[in-house]
């Protein structure tokens, strides 16, 4: 079974306008962290937001946080005031906190922003 | 700082060539990684490290050999190169295990042909 799925291979919104990714996980380990990363087109895994399972209130950072609804399992990224440059391709990753160290990759879903 | 370097940027390599793809990180973490990115899929884990001389396999590690023996460096060696191991090859370091942040280096696009 998938651990980490994101349902929007491709999206595509206008500038200015706000985005949610979706992204849900599995995993029956209590203490458990969550990632999304941006790769844009140059190749680069840029880390953006982190949210931990125990943490009380949603990761901001920026214009980006983080919707985390735990008894849902889903750990959507929005991004506030799309800019261009917000075109890329983003991923959410989960690390499991009795696992060995390994970040556990969705499939990512690629953003572009229309002017 | 520099933070995570990977060279090199690029290789094309033959079947059955081997080639060790360098990582180099100065933010003085303890751990570190390898993953690989085909085509349209999020990445995998080859190996990684959690200190100097010490290592383990990740999701994917046939075909795949590291070593650690500073804290800076993290090289990953293939040998016997296959064309199923084309791949963008990402090092990423961390400070501490739970919370921490996994810094990237820019990647190494290989293929083998």
């Amino acid at each position: 079974a998938q651990k980490i799925t994101q349902t929007q291979p491709g999206m595509f919104v206008q500038e200015k306008e706000a985005v949610t990714l979706d992204c849900t996980y599995d995993t029956s380990d209590p203490s458990y962290g969550l990632f999304w990363y941006k790769q844009p087109s140059s190749g680069e895994m840029i880390f953006l937001i982190y949210q931990g399972s125990y943490d009380q209130q949603n990761a901001t950072e920026g214009r980006y946080s983080l919707n985390f609804q735990k008894a849902r399992k889903s750990a959507n990224l929005v991004i506030s005031a799309s800019q261009l440059g917000d075109s890329a391709m983003y991923f959410c990753a989960m690390r499991e906190g009795g696992s060995n160290y390994q970040l556990i990759w969705g499939a990512g879903t690629k953003l572009i922003i229309k002017p | 700082n520099a933070g995570v370097t990977q060279t090199p940027k690029f290789r094309i390599l033959k079947i059955g060539q081997s080639m060790t793809l360098q990582c180099t990180q100065d933010m003085n973490h303890n751990y570190m990684y390898w993953y690989r990115q085909d085509p349209g899929m999020g990445l995998k884990l080859i190996y990684y490290s959690v200190g100097a001389g010490i290592t383990d396999k990740g999701e994917v590690p046939n075909g795949y050999n590291v070593s650690r023996s500073t804290t800076e460096d993290f090289p990953l060696r293939l040998e016997l190169a296959a064309p199923s191991q084309t791949s963008v090859y990402f090092c990423a370091s961390s400070y501490l295990r739970n919370t921490d942040t996994q810094y990237f280096g820019p990647g190494t696009r290989l293929t083998v042909l």
